[in-house]
Order: C-alpha cells, then structure tokens, then sequence
C-alpha cells in the first residue's frame, strides 16, 4: 500500500545552522507534496507544499525540492531560530474516489539551541 | 475565512464508556472532512473521511464510527472505549474544488482512555 518514509526522526541543531528533513514515497501516482508543523499539544499547520510539476518551491527560509523520479521531497530552513523547533510531518497524496488521500510521514522533531 | 471548531480539547473516559467527538467548519459549503489519531509521538493516522452528508468511508478497522449529519458536521463515536483508543483526534477539512488537496487542522481532542 501507500507509504511514506521520513528521516530523521529527531534533529538537534544550533540556532542559525541549516536543517533538512527528507522524506520517501511509494505511490508513483502522488502528485502533491506538503509539509506541516506541529508544535507540542497543537494542531498541525501547513508551511509549505508543492505539486509534481514542480522540482522546488521557497518561501523566505523554507525551501521543499521534489525529485519525481527517485520519489524523494526534502524541507529545507536555513537559518533556524528557536521558534522553529516543532515536529514536522511531509505527507504525500493523490486523488482517489474524489478526495485527496494523505500519506503522513512518521514526523521529525527538530530542537533548535540557542 | 473559513475556521474549524473541534471540541471537545480534552477529554477523560472509562473504559466502557461512550464517545462523541464533534467539529462543524465555518465558511465554506461541501467541504470534505476527515478524523484522523495521532498516538504520542506518532504520526497521523487517516481514520475516517466524508465527500458528502452520510457518506462515510473508514481507512481501518476499528473500535470508532463516524457520522455527519449535516454538510459541515462531522462526529465521531464509539459505543464503548478501549484502553487503546487513547491519543489525540484531530478533525480536518479540505474544499472539495480548486485547491483541494490542502487539508486544515482542528484544533485536537487529547484523549485518554483509563
């Protein structure tokens, strides 16, 4: 069936230093790729996405790059700031019987240090 | 603007004991709605989704239903709770046309089942 893989699955890093999440799918027919952060007892909030007609998307310190053909997406924030630190889910979906399906990766929770 | 009201945030129950969960969407007509659990430190689990009134689709088998009354209602049940159906229920809209694979995120139910 559908899966997504995400990795690491913790990620500790220097307030200022980059931190990158990649994640992995199965489904050849997922066309549609975002990311979500969820910070301790909230709801999940969309920070990114991009479509598979797309190879990369930014938005100020957030970057998501596709790679349709190894099946690979990867979330990309430079110079992290404390408030970064969150667990951050990629997901993947395609449409089926009218809605579109999300596959949630397992999530990645990143502490930033000051 | 659009919003999603989920309720309750927390919630303690017997073994047992029933369950109702409940989240109405606001500004928006024929959305569609989704429950999804996210055990601790887990990720999110599809349980149930909705393109319609009383049109229910269930992603695995379960211990829960799902009802929705009405077009922007959406509850989830159950006659009687296990242990395991302990975690944080999350209810979730997407629009049905345009851009509809982005989901929204209420804001959680944190259950725990004793």
């Amino acid at each position: 069936g559908e899966n997504v893989e995400q990795h690491p699955s913790t990620l500790s890093v220097q307030e200022g230093d980059s931190a990158v999440i990649k994640c992995t799918y199965s489904d050849s027919a997922s066309n549609y790729f975002p990311w979500y952060k969820q910070e301790l007892g909230k709801r999940p909030q969309l920070i990114i996405d991009i479509r598979s007609n797309v190879g990369e998307k930014k938005d100020q310190r957030i970057a998501v790059t596709l790679n349709k053909t190894a099946k690979h997406f990867s979330l990309h924030i430079t110079e992290t700031q404390p408030e970064d630190s969150a667990v951050y889910f990629c997901a993947a979906s395609r449409r089926s019987g009218g809605y579109n399906k999300l596959i949630f990766g397992a999530g990645t929770r990143l502490a930033v240090h000051p | 603007s659009q919003t999603i009201h989920q309720w309750p945030a927390t919630l303690v129950q017997p073994v047992g004991s029933p369950l109702s969960l409940e989240c109405t969407v606001e500004g928006t007509s024929n959305p569609n709605l989704y429950w999804y659990r996210q055990a601790a430190g887990r990720g999110l689990q599809l349980l149930f989704y909705s393109v319609g009134i009383g049109q229910i689709s269930s992603e695995v088998p379960q211990n829960l239903s799902a009802s929705r009354p009405q077009d922007r209602q959406f509850i989830l049940s159950s006659k009687k709770l296990l242990l395991s159906d302990s975690g944080f229920y999350l209810c979730a809209w997407s629009p049905r046309v345009g851009a509809n694979e982005k989901l929204f995120f209420g804001s959680g139910t944190q259950l725990s089942v004793l």
